[in-house]
């Protein structure tokens, strides 16, 4: 079976500072890797997704991420945070099963704020 | 195109009742997952619909069922509602393609269920 850790549940940054929030992921087979982002009362929106292509992943609102296989790891990072860039962020885990849209796998999620 | 649409947006019930959502997905996405969110729990995978078909269940009671029409729009159903049902349930669609692996899921703003 398949798990995510989101290490730190909130983290604080100033604006302008870079963001980096924090995803390990177990997986006993190649796996697919999501960061949604979630705003309060709204659902979740792709930030961006790692699919076994290129190992360093870019995706919308200037957050790119890296998978690490040595490491286990996918962490979301960003250079400059902005104000905007508050909301709840969500690691994901899915299995490469080469076919199916099997259930996505969730870590607990990071707070992110935004000191100003 | 238009998002993934869920109604009703707000809900609340007693214990004992039970409740229906409804989730329209991306037009022409045939997959549709749902997710339960809680403060304690976090994410949660209930179930994915394909073609009608119920592919993939999370570790859910009973009391949680889906379904899905020709026209690929899915409803869930809780029977019997505890107040450990309240919560925050999110569809998903994706816009799966044979042998493609894992595709992105897009989500709806999701349906706020409280039990009283």
């Amino acid at each position: 079976a398949q798990s995510v850790t989101q290490l730190g549940s909130h983290v604080s940054v100033s604006e302008g500072a870079l963001v980096l929030l924090r995803c390990n992921y177990s997986s006993s087979v190649p796996p697919y890797l999501f960061w949604y982002v979630q705003y309060p009362n709204q659902g979740l929106q792709l930030l961006l997704k790692y699919t076994s292509a290129a190992t360093l992943v870019k995706g919308i609102n200037g957050f790119e991420a890296e998978f690490k296989k040595s490491e286990t790891s996918f962490h979301l990072t960003k250079p400059s945070a902005h104000m905007s860039d508050a909301a709840e962020y969500f690691c994901a885990v899915t299995l490469n099963k080469g076919g199916g849209a099997d259930g996505l796998t969730f870590g607990k999620g990071t707070h992110l704020i935004i000191q100003p | 195109k238009a998002g993934v649409t869920q109604t009703p947006r707000y809900l609340i019930k007693t214990r004992g009742q039970q409740v229906t959502l409804s989730c329209s997905p991306i037009s022409g996405h045939r997959s549709v997952s749902w997710y339960q969110q809680t403060p304690g729990q976090g994410l949660q995978f209930l179930f994915e619909y394909f073609s009608e078909t119920q592919r993939n269940k999370g570790n859910f009671p009973g009391r949680f069922s889906g379904r899905q029409f020709s026209n690929s729009r899915s409803e869930m159903n809780v029977s019997t509602l505890e107040l450990g049902d309240s919560a925050l349930y999110l569809c998903a669609s994706s816009n799966l393609l044979a042998g493609k692996g894992a595709d992105t899921q897009y989500f709806g703003p999701g349906t706020r269920l409280t039990v009283l």
